[in-house]
């Protein structure tokens, strides 16, 4: 079943502006990572934030993760064309099953 | 450099046609699973593996089989394709089964007529 619901589906920025994602689950977790796909390849691993941290930072992102109202957010400052490209986060449910859950995405593009 | 290959990239078959995609990865890492990503369902994973010959099903392991004799490879088998597993299939890797980042491969594109 379905974990991680990303919101909103599509964003739309100019570069230089910051774009903020979100990601609500719905069970207790171990960790929460966020992903990148650049159309049709793979996905890349962004940043991985455990359920006892409550922010994260690497290079231009910034990851909070508030674990009483299940969500995350993705922001990423003074973005660029770059960028463009979709976002899915991923939870590591605490359930045993070693099964990390995707959502179905955020599609950002960044307009230059 | 650390990768997650797989082969081949894109594939036009027909149904019926059985067909491999290899999968292997080189960090040595114990677990791998294999995903199918299609327009509005995010990725579903099909089967993953512990570890050399320890498997299990994933969301959607109808129609599939997969083996791992070696710790390296992770091959997904489609023994009898439908035109409804036509899909972009992703193979990935990690460390271990919790708390670390998952390497994934360039994707296969597949078709089934």
């Amino acid at each position: 079943s379905q974990q991680g619901e990303e919101d909103p589906q599509a964003l739309s920025i100019q570069e230089g502006e910051n774009a903020t994602m979100n990601c609500s689950y719905k069970t207790s977790i171990n960790n929460l990572q966020w992903y990148r796909q650049n159309s049709g390849r793979g996905l890349v691993h962004l940043i991985l934030i455990r359920s006892n941290e409550r922010e994260k930072h690497s290079g231009r992102l910034r990851v909070t993760l508030d674990t009483s109202k299940k969500s995350s957010s993705l922001l990423i400052t003074a973005s660029r064309a770059a960028d463009t490209a979709s976002y899915f986060c991923a939870t590591d449910p605490t359930s045993g099953t070693y099964k990390y859950i995707f959502g179905t995405g955020t599609r950002l593009k960044v307009l230059a | 450099e650390a990768q997650v290959t797989q082969n081949p990239r894109y594939l036009i078959t027909v149904t019926g046609k059985k067909l491999t995609v290899t999968c292997s990865q080189n960090m040595n890492h114990e677990y791998m699973s294999w995903y199918r990503q299609d327009p509005g369902l995010g990725l579903r994973q099909i089967y993953y593996s512990m570890n050399v010959e320890v498997t299990d099903k994933g969301d959607v392991p109808e129609g599939y089989k997969v083996s791992r004799k070696e710790k390296r490879n992770f091959p997904l088998i489609l023994e009898s394709p439908s035109p409804n597993q036509t899909s972009l299939y992703f193979c990935a890797s990690r460390g271990s089964p919790r708390g670390h980042e998952q390497y994934f491969g360039p994707g296969t594109r597949l078709t089934v007529t």
